[in-house]
């Protein structure tokens, strides 16, 4: 089993739709929570990065973590077509040298 | 900040020659990582450097694989004798430093490797 299992894909919504990425994991050391946007051909773009458990919203996007369920979720309301892309959670413990452990990553892609 | 910097963006090589790339950090981003990712996989952790120091390696990481960053600035990753199997996007990743706290990691656009 891997240490971060993400919802496989792809997945196809139209414009507007609330769009919900989950990801689990088996590790309980890991108190640190990303969400990182990855655009074809591109490197991963930093989109949310929360401690423990708890919501963070910013703009149109909000990060879920239950710690109790080892599940993270991310959120995206009136989605756009320009949101089509590749989502990757990642995880890692606390500490300053600590390497991220990333899911397969999930394509989204948002009909107009 | 003109963010985490890579070169060359894609490289095509035959089996068995050697290959280098470069990364260029955020500047004063003390802490910086590669990271290999394969098509339809998330990446995986290869190494880290805090300043010039190289502090942890991964397994995946062969002995023909070398990594540098001789003045804790710009890092190299060299492949030596290239496998098909080393065909891959090479990320390479800054934080900044200081303290015990962890810090996001800003990643570059990555080395495109092909092996023919």
């Amino acid at each position: 089993q891997k240490e971060v299992e993400q919802d496989p894909g792809p997945l196809s919504v139209p414009e507007g739709a609330i769009v919900s990425l989950n990801c689990t994991y088996s590790n309980s050391a890991f108190q640190y929570f990303m969400w990182y946007r990855q655009y074809s051909r591109k490197g991963p773009e930093l989109l949310m990065y929360t401690y423990s458990s708890g919501n963070k919203e910013d703009g149109r996007f909000t990060a879920q973590v239950d710690k109790s369920s080892k599940y993270i979720s991310l959120f995206i309301r009136d989605s756009q077509p320009s949101d089509s892309a590749t989502y990757l959670c990642a995880m890692q413990p606390p500490g300053a040298n600590s390497k991220l452990t990333f899911g397969k990553g999930i394509t989204l892609s948002v009909r107009p | 900040d003109t963010g985490v910097s890579q070169d060359p963006r894609h490289k095509i090589t035959k089996r068995g020659q050697n290959v280098t790339f470069r990364c260029d950090p955020i500047s004063e981003h003390n802490r910086l990582y590669w990271y290999r990712q394969t098509l339809g996989q998330g990446p995986e952790f290869l190494t880290y450097f805090q300043n010039e120091a190289q502090l942890e390696k991964s397994r995946l990481l062969s002995d023909r694989f070398s990594a540098e960053r001789p003045k804790g600035s710009f890092s190299t990753l060299e492949i030596q004798r290239t496998e098909q199997g080393d065909s891959a996007m090479y990320l390479c990743a800054s934080s900044p430093g200081g303290g015990t706290v962890n810090q996001p990691q800003h990643f570059g656009d990555g080395t495109r490797l092909s092996i023919l």
